[in-house]
């Protein structure tokens, strides 16, 4: 079956300091892969998302690069904020399955000190 | 686009009772809706697939006649815990597929409390 691994957290930084939350993945067919943002007492908002290999998806400073050779799409941000701090959920929608019935990792906790 | 709405975002209700949870996409039709439970600082666990027009499709493990879906149209599926419980407290949350897409929105989430 399909699953999604991501680093445990929380993952506590400084403001501007270099972030990556790392998440691998298995499939069975050719996934969209996905992250997700869930800031506190929120649901879940699309942050990006990569459709096939190489692809890169970027919003808000956020960069993940679909790597099938490693099945990897890790999380990159240059210099993160105070207001990234949230839990962000790596994620698979497998086409192949036809169902679409997503994936989720277990969330990683950011946690960003001024 | 692709806007989800949740109502209520949150409801105190005491054991027994029964409380239903709408999500609507606002502006997409969405034959395929997903409603999830999230226990305090973990991941969400799938509950059940709803289609519009037909019966949904549960996880292993997910009482079918406590948790009562319907997905009556494109744009609104309907969650009932029924008799709820203290132990039924949790935060709701669900999120639809675009026609044809494979990506999900989220719905802002329902706290459900049983007293």
């Amino acid at each position: 079956g399909n699953s999604v691994t991501q680093m445990e957290g929380p993952v506590t930084l400084s403001e501007e300091a270099f972030l990556t939350i790392n998440c691998t993945y298995t499939a069975t067919g050719y996934p969209s892969l996905f992250w997700y943002v869930q800031y506190p007492g929120e649901g879940l908002q699309l942050l990006l998302k990569a459709t096939k290999a190489d692809d890169k998806g970027s919003n808000k400073g956020f960069e993940a690069t679909y790597r099938k050779e490693t099945t990897s799409f890790h999380l990159e941000k240059g210099s993160v904020q105070v207001s990234d701090s949230a839990v962000y959920f790596c994620a698979l929608s497998d086409r192949a399955g036809g169902s679409y019935i997503p994936t989720f990792g277990r969330g990683t906790s950011l946690i960003v000190h001024p | 686009g692709a806007v989800v709405s949740q109502h209520p975002s949150w409801v105190i209700c005491k054991s027994g009772t029964s409380v239903k949870i709408e999500c609507r996409s606002l502006d997409f039709q969405a034959t395929t809706m997903f409603w999830y439970r999230q226990f305090p600082k973990q991941s969400l666990m799938l509950m059940a697939t709803s289609n519009e027009g037909s019966k949904a499709t549960y996880e292993q493990g997910v009482e079918k006649d406590k948790f009562l879906i319907n997905h009556a149209s494109l744009t609104l599926s309907t969650l009932t815990v029924t008799s709820a419980h203290p132990e039924d407290s949790s935060f709701y949350i669900c999120s639809a597929r675009v026609m044809g897409g494979d990506t999900q929105y989220f719905g802002p989430g329902t706290r459900l409390t049983v007293l």
